[in-house]
């Protein structure tokens, strides 16, 4: 069964403190993304993974780091968390080239 | 640099009808790959279609149809015969073909709404 799996789905934290959020795959899939969608601003691409430990920035990455160590697990890490990235984070992983999207659940990260 | 836009926000239809979503985008390279997926009421995104930009035929996947007009850089999605459950938010992204990058960008969005 093809999933996209996130961990924590509902997160609360305090400014500055770390914030993880997990995502894992069974597809064995070799890119994997993140995103974070607000209102009114769509899903703004954070950082792509082409596969372990081969990551790349994307648009909006300031205030984030990944880790990917296992190719089925990619980890979106905040160090010292902001109000501003209190949002909706979503993980996705890619099949072939060209190919679509499978889409975690979502997590609602908030940050007081 | 690519770019994905939306241009209608909202849309609103009766039960049983056909609907068009438009979406345009800007891109440098020849070889590029169009998708729409749908966020339903839960949050969840899922895939529905997709467009390679070789490909002269439109795409059709059950009640989801593609208009591709590459020479307008526009890909609408058509929904025929639309059921309450179709009301959703409908995201059109696009992907280069080329280059290191695999970045997908998505447009902002268009709402939905089904009335029965």
């Amino acid at each position: 069964d093809m999933k996209v799996t996130q961990m924590p789905r509902y997160l609360i934290k305090r400014m500055g403190e770390n914030v993880l959020l997990e995502c894992g795959q069974d597809m064995s899939h070799e890119t994997m993304y993140w995103y974070r969608q607000d209102p009114g601003l769509g899903l703004q691409l954070i950082y792509i993974s082409y596969d372990v430990d081969s990551n790349s920035e994307g648009d909006i990455p300031k205030g984030y780091r990944v880790s990917r160590k296992k190719r089925e697990h990619f980890s979106l890490i905040l160090d010292s968390a902001k109000t501003n990235q209190t949002s909706v984070y979503f993980c996705a992983s890619r099949t072939g080239r060209g190919g679509q999207l499978y889409f975690g659940e979502g997590s609602k990260l908030t940050v007081l | 640099a690519q770019k994905v836009t939306q241009t209608q926000t909202s849309i609103s239809v009766m039960e049983k009808t056909t609907v068009t979503m438009d979406c345009v985008y800007e891109t440098q390279d020849s070889s590029y790959f169009l998708f729409w997926y749908k966020q339903t009421a839960s949050g969840e995104i899922v895939f529905l279609i997709r467009q390679d930009s070789y490909k002269k035929e439109n795409a059709t996947v059950g009640h989801y149809s593609l208009n591709f007009q590459k020479p307008k850089s526009s890909i609408g999605l058509i929904i025929t015969a639309t059921q309450i459950e179709d009301s959703a938010v409908y995201f059109c992204a696009m992907r280069e073909g080329t280059g290191n990058t695999r970045k997908l960008i998505f447009g902002l969005g268009t709402t939905l709404q089904v009335q029965p």
